[in-house]
């Protein structure tokens, strides 16, 4: 099975700053697809962006853009311009390309400072 | 919003006390998924189901059963609750197509306490 490791339980930022969350996994797969999830206080689980394995291009989606870095197998996603509504725990999680099983890391706790 | 419902959403039961959660979706996808989460361990998977009476394990699937006799539906099992199923259960669904790259779409949750 593949793993991801997401190795900060906890991150801050100030309001109107920016913050990266890391994410690494591990896959011998050529093809997937990589996720992350925002829940916040409600549990609500909701997708914030997502990249194909086989674009080059990061995704971008309004103030979240993410860092991929397909040998180093690294998925990490930056928040711009931080909001107190983006505090919440952040799920990195991967799928393959043909199989129907996700995998998800531990989550980073985001607080959102004033 | 992919039309999926919990129920029930909160649940207190005893030690050894069968437990039952459904989840009902509305739009017909044939991937459907549950997860419990927990601190420190995020989402894991439980059991999953790929069609009416097909489904899989997942990696933490000990003590936990499954049925999808319906493809709107499905229902996860506690034979006999313990302490450390006390968790929250996510369902979701899995939108396969040629539009998007078959993301989960998850439900509100259920928090099961075991006493």
């Amino acid at each position: 099975a593949q793993t991801v490791t997401q190795s900060q339980p906890e991150m801050s930022v100030q309001e109107a700053e920016t913050v990266t969350l890391s994410c690494t996994y591990d896959t011998s797969e050529s093809d997937y697809y990589l996720f992350w999830y925002k829940q916040p206080p409600s549990r609500q689980m909701i997708l914030v962006i997502r990249q194909e394995a086989y674009k080059q291009q990061n995704a971008t989606e309004n103030r979240f853009s993410v860092n991929f870095q397909k040998a180093a197998k690294s998925f990490s996603l930056k928040i711009s311009d931080s909001q107190l509504g983006d505090a919440a725990m952040y799920f990195c999680a991967y799928r393959s390309f043909t199989g129907n099983q996700f995998y998800f890391g531990t989550g980073t706790s985001l607080t959102v400072i004033p | 919003d992919a039309g999926i419902t919990q129920s029930p959403r909160h649940k207190v039961t005893e030690t050894g006390t069968p437990v039952t959660l459904r989840c009902h979706q509305t739009e017909n996808h044939r991937y459907m998924y549950w997860y419990r989460q927990d601190p420190g361990h995020g989402l894991r998977l439980i059991h999953y189901s790929y069609g009416v009476k097909d489904t899989d394990k997942g990696e933490v699937s000990d003590g936990y059963s499954v049925s999808r006799s319906k493809t709107e539906d499905f229902l996860l099992t506690l034979e006999s609750a313990t302490s450390s199923q006390t968790s929250v259960y996510f369902c979701a669904i899995s939108v396969v197509g040629s539009v998007n790259t078959g993301e989960l779409f998850f439900g509100e949750g259920s928090r099961l306490t075991v006493l």
